[in-house]
């Protein structure tokens, strides 16, 4: 059971918009940064969005990421089939004083 | 360009102990620290534990208190994680991280190692 709830699979059609929730705590999302990470079956994650909102160098803006109050939003416009992957968001836990991950949502791209 | 590279594949029977490599490059190593999240078949990721890069302070999570140990050679760049008393459940890919983190939280990884598939079993 992962400390912070996403939905786990989410579908959209080519070119749609789909967005992707995690919801945690005071102890957690409330209080610390977000991060957003995309994986493909057999490889690492890679880092979409990090500070919540913020994207790293090279990553489109069809990605983009947003928090309010105890949840955070992942947002992805314009899908495309490489979208297709397993997302995770993840933060700090102030009260396990440990790095807490979703359990994971599965993009199809229909 | 930063680079953590990873040692190989393990096998190991139930209760043995494993340790992991992960060399860091690319970036001042004492400027950050490194994570190690496992990631069980099939399953979601889990953080372990973090090691600073400058002054080899570390934070475990509290699931692995007594069985795990990180540990970073500085001459050398690489991070190593140990983990003791293994079962069946600590088959999984281990993967090392490039973390911030400042005296009271962590800031997520940025980059990431390929990982190594530990296999426990008899």
């Amino acid at each position: 059971q992962s400390v912070l709830t996403q939905p786990p699979s989410v579908s959209a059609a080519p070119g749609q918009k789909v967005t992707i929730s995690c919801s945690g705590s005071s102890a957690n999302v409330g209080n610390n940064f977000v991060y957003w990470y995309k994986q493909l079956p057999g490889t690492a994650p890679k880092l979409l969005i990090y500070e919540n909102n913020k994207r790293p160098s090279g990553i489109p803006d069809r990605f983009s990421g947003s928090k309010s109050g105890m949840s955070a939003t992942l947002g992805i416009s314009g899908l495309q089939t490489g979208d297709e992957a397993d997302y995770y968001c993840g933060t700090w836990d102030s009260n396990s004083l440990s790095g807490v991950f979703g359990g994971g949502t599965k993009l199809t791209v229909l | 360009q930063v680079q953590l590279v990873q040692s190989g594949a393990e096998v190991k029977k139930p209760g043995a102990s494993v340790k992991v490599s992960c060399k860091a490059s690319g970036y001042p190593f004492s400027n950050y620290g490194v994570d190690w999240v496992r990631q069980a078949p099939g399953q979601g990721l889990e953080w372990m534990g973090w090691i600073d890069g400058n002054d080899g302070n570390t934070k475990y999570a509290q699931k692995f208190q007594g069985r795990i140990t990180v540990t970073t050679d500085t001459s050398t760049n690489i991070v190593y994680i140990e983990l003791r008393g293994l079962t069946s459940d600590d088959t999984a890919v281990y993967y090392c991280g490039r973390e911030f983190c400042d005296t009271t939280r962590c800031f997520g990884p940025d980059y990431w190692g390929q990982g190594t598939l530990v296999t426990v079993s008899s």
